[in-house]
């Protein structure tokens, strides 16, 4: 049970180039997510999705896209890499995402370090 | 006003010593409260979940809610050096996770 994987776990891009994050959960979780981790900023919301077919844009979704794969797999896309866009960047998956009411615990992936020059 | 504040520290007590981490919250109809911990270039992992009113304790840490007050905190009782870590809470609102900055903990050993 490898929980939430991430890859890669880091990359160098140029401005202007595109590429995408990779991201799975083994937990059989509805719900998965992805943050941006910057000094001072803490974590921050890019974008979720409470059940498979479904997205929603979080706190600082400029700049991104993501993709449900399928149950398992939830993919951010940088379309054209800003230097503002160096981070590091995690995916959580939960057991389901409900609005309002109590929510269940995120677990985290290990993360991706992005330099973007 | 930041939803979820934390002081930054780092809050640093020698080992041993019960360390007390805090954090207010902005939101009043916010009912999930998390503290995670995260290591210098780890991921965060959940030490304690709380939902209700009051103290809850697991091993060496007890979290503690008060909704009227908006505040939960964290304590850590016989702090070792291996509790050094930046200490991160996250509350639900209407439909996210909000996590503060983090608070920095060292246990001097």
């Amino acid at each position: 049970n490898a929980g939430v994987t991430q890859t890669p776990k880091f990359q160098v891009l140029k401005t202007g180039q595109s590429m995408t994050l990779q991201c799975a959960q083994d937990m059989n979780h509805n719900s998965m997510y992805w943050y941006r981790q910057d000094p001072g900023m803490g974590l921050r919301l890019i974008y979720y999705s409470a059940s498979e077919g479904t997205t929603d844009k979080g706190e600082v979704p400029n700049g991104y896209n993501v993709s449900r794969l399928n149950k398992r797999e939830f993919s951010l896309r940088l379309e054209s890499a800003a230097p503002s866009q160096t981070s590091v960047y995690f995916c959580a998956s939960s057991p389901f995402y409900k609005r309002g009411g109590f929510q269940e615990t995120q677990y985290f992936g290990p993360g991706t370090r992005l330099l973007v020059l | 006003q930041k939803e979820v504040e934390q002081n930054s520290g780092p809050l640093s007590v020698p080992e041993g010593a019960i360390a007390s981490l805090n954090c207010t919250y902005s939101d009043r109809v916010s009912q999930s409260f998390f503290w995670y911990r995260q290591y210098s270039g780890k991921s965060p992992e959940l030490i304690m979940s709380i939902y209700s009113n009051g103290d809850k304790e697991d091993g060496r840490f007890t979290a503690q809610l008060n909704k009227a007050s908006q505040y939960v905190s964290l304590l850590i009782r016989d702090s070792q050096p291996s509790d050094s870590a930046t200490y991160l809470c996250a509350v639900t609102g209407t439909y996210k996770y909000i996590f503060g900055t983090g608070t920095r903990l060292k246990v001097l050993a």
